[in-house]
This record gives C-alpha cells, sequence and structure tokens, in this order.
C-alpha cells in the first residue's frame, strides 16, 4: 500500500542529544513537510521541500535541520539547540506545488525529552 | 499574511445531530484553495473536505458540507447525521493558488459526540 511511514511512533531524548526523525513516503510525491504539533496550537511548519537536494525553513525552523537527498525520503533532526522540543511531530507529501492538491500525513512522532 | 481562525475549541453535539464549526481567514488573494482536514484520537490527519475559490458552488462529501462565503471570507463545516466516529479534532486550513504551497492551519476545533 502506498503511504507515509514515520518511525518511531514514540521517541525519548534527554536534554542537549540530537535526534533524528525518520519520514519515507512511496507515493511519488515531490513535495514533503515537517510540521509540530503543540495543544491549542495547531500545526506549525517547520521544514518543507519541493524538489530532491532543495529545502525552505518554515515558520518555526530554529533548532531544526532536515535533509531531502532522496525523493522518498525527508528525515528530521531536533538538535540540542531546540529549547522546547517535547511536542508531536507530523510529516507529511504532497504530488507538486499545485495548491489544489491537498497533503498526505503520516502517523507521527511524539517525542519527549527527559 | 494569511491567517486561519477557528474561534470555537471545542464543541459537542448529540449523536444524529448536526453540528457546525466555523472558521475564518484573512488574504489579500483571489485565488486560493480551502481545506478541512480531521485528526481523530489515532493522531491521523485525514482530509475531510476542500474548496476551490473560484468556485461558488459548495463542496458536499456525503454528510459532510461547506457553506463557503467568498466575499466574508468564512468556511464552516457542517457535519449531518453525527456518529461517534466524527469525534475529533477539525483543522481548516488555507492554501494559495499562487504563491508557494505552505499550507496555512487554524489551531483546531475539538468535536465531541453525545451518545
Amino acid at each position: 500500500d502506498g503511504g507515509i511511514t514515520q518511525s518511531p511512533k514514540y521517541l525519548f531524548r534527554k536534554e542537549g542529544q540530537n535526534v533524528t526523525l525518520s519520514c519515507e513516503q512511496n507515493l511519488n510525491h515531490d513535495a514533503m513537510y515537517w510540521y509540530r504539533q503543540d495543544p491549542g496550537q495547531g500545526l506549525r511548519l517547520i521544514y518543507y521541500s519541493q524538489i530532491v537536494n532543495d529545502f525552505q525553513k518554515g515558520d518555526i525552523a530554529e533548532g531544526y535541520s532536515v535533509s531531502r537527498e532522496k525523493k522518498e525520503s525527508f528525515p528530521l533532526t531536533v538538535t540540542s539547540a531546540q529549547k522546547n522540543p517535547t511536542a508531536f511531530y507530523l510529516c507529511a507529501s504532497s504530488p507538486d506545488r499545485e495548491g489544489y492538491n491537498e497533503q498526505f500525513f503520516g502517523p507521527g512522532t511524539r517525542l519527549t525529552v527527559l | 499574511a494569511q491567517t486561519v481562525t477557528q474561534s470555537q475549541p471545542e464543541m459537542s453535539v448529540q449523536e444524529a445531530e448536526t453540528v457546525t464549526l466555523s472558521c475564518t481567514y484573512d488574504t489579500s488573494e483571489s485565488d486560493y484553495y480551502l481545506f478541512w482536514y480531521k485528526q481523530p484520537p489515532s493522531r491521523q490527519m485525514i482530509l475531510v473536505i476542500r474548496q476551490e475559490a473560484y468556485k461558488q458552488q459548495n463542496a458536499t462529501e456525503n454528510r459532510f458540507s461547506v457553506n463557503f462565503q467568498k466575499a466574508a471570507k468564512s468556511f464552516s463545516l457542517k457535519i449531518s447525521d453525527s456518529q461517534l466516529g466524527d469525534a475529533a479534532m477539525y483543522f481548516c486550513a488555507y492554501r494559495s493558488a499562487l504563491r508557494d504551497d505552505k499550507i496555512i492551519f487554524g489551531k483546531g476545533t475539538r468535536l465531541h459526540i453525545l451518545p
């Protein structure tokens, strides 16, 4: 079945450690996105990529980094510079840049900093 | 900058009844798309319905329909014959047809279905 996978589902990290969240899609979508979800905040865009080897900062990119070496993969690294990393992280993809197209979401990763 | 506002953090509706979730947005653009996403307790985001701004006809998907008022910049979601499985967070979202492809989400409305 085609879809988006995120791993792991739950992730625990000690303060001061970097951690990488995985996002893979087999939908052959060009665009991929990372969102952070906090209670009462809705979804906030961290980074997005419209094509391999290119990505742009979203609204809350500080303390995060991404790479897009392959079309199907868009990993997110939460660095020690992110002051409040405990949150639910959602990855999404979209066929192309056309506004009509919806974004398809993965099941999410819950990151907890201990 | 575009903004999306959902003024109802939580709502409740009796099973089988009809409920309307409100959404307003602010934009200076004339060409855009609007979406309603559902996030059930599993936290998997699912598209419920979409509306193209250039279409005057309101979109419908089975029990879900929208009331799109372009001049008022309003995009409400009506759920008819509410079912227990409709209990979820609902997010209204905006996407420009002219600029980059970021989607802007509202903060969500949590819908409770009362048996």
